[in-house]
């Protein structure tokens, strides 16, 4: 079965400093997608960077970044220089066989200033 | 990516009555997604809607409470039947990119309270 995992419900990170929040997955087809959704408390989910696992360097999309582990089934974002509109919470995503998408827990970020 | 727009953006219900929440996508799409999330809770998908045929639904979601329509590429509603305090939840609709990365873009999603 596929598994998504998000084991930090809460993140505090101080304004301008990087944060880093976990996503561990499972799966045991070879071909996947991992994603990242950030969801504000309008509760639109905005996508914000990819990562598929035959790519050999880590994705980054502005200031954020997906730090790929594929040995360890690991794919964490990175946000450098956090701002106060990043608080919101934090969905990881994998896509497997047949488009289907598995959303883990997510992370709620706080911002302070 | 597409553009989606979901209304309505919140409701209030009583329970016992019918919503019928509209997806509408600014391209023709394969694929639409409808997602549940429940308070405090990640998102559930309920079934994929493709044009020209049945929707098919996820375990634990049947289409006497949740029937879809998609009766062309760029448009696809959700009703929620029979409303219980239960379901109160966002809904989402979303749709899958046509691009190798499959990327899935959501509408802003439909608040729904049922009292």
């Amino acid at each position: 079965a596929q598994k998504i995992t998000q084991t930090q419900p809460g993140m505090f990170v101080q304004e301008k400093e990087a944060v880093t929040l976990d996503c561990t997955y499972d799966t045991s087809d070879p071909s996947y997608g991992l994603f990242w959704y950030k969801q504000p408390s309008s509760g639109e989910m905005i996508f914000l960077i990819y990562q598929g696992s035959y790519d050999q360097q880590n994705a980054t999309e502005g200031r954020y970044s997906l730090n790929f582990q594929k040995a360890r089934k690991s794919a964490n974002l990175v946000i450098s220089a956090s701002q106060l509109g990043d608080s919101a919470m934090y969905f990881c995503a994998m896509r497997y066989t047949g488009n289907q998408f598995y959303f883990g827990t997510g992370t709620s970020l706080t911002v302070i200033p | 990516s597409a553009v989606i727009s979901q209304k309505p953006s919140r409701d209030i219900c009583q329970r016992g009555t019918s919503l019928t929440i509209q997806c509408q996508v600014d391209s023709q799409v394969t694929m639409m997604f409808w997602y549940r999330q429940q308070p405090g809770q990640s998102l559930t998908l309920i079934a994929t809607a493709n044009q020209g045929s049945e929707a098919t639904y996820e375990s634990g979601f049947v289409i006497d409470k949740f029937p879809i329509s998609r009766p062309n590429l760029t448009f696809s509603t959700l009703t929620v039947s029979n409303m219980s305090p239960e379901d109160s939840s966002i809904y989402l609709c979303s749709v899958g990119d046509r691009g190798l990365q499959n990327i899935q873009y959501f509408g802003a999603g439909t608040r729904l309270s049922v009292l």
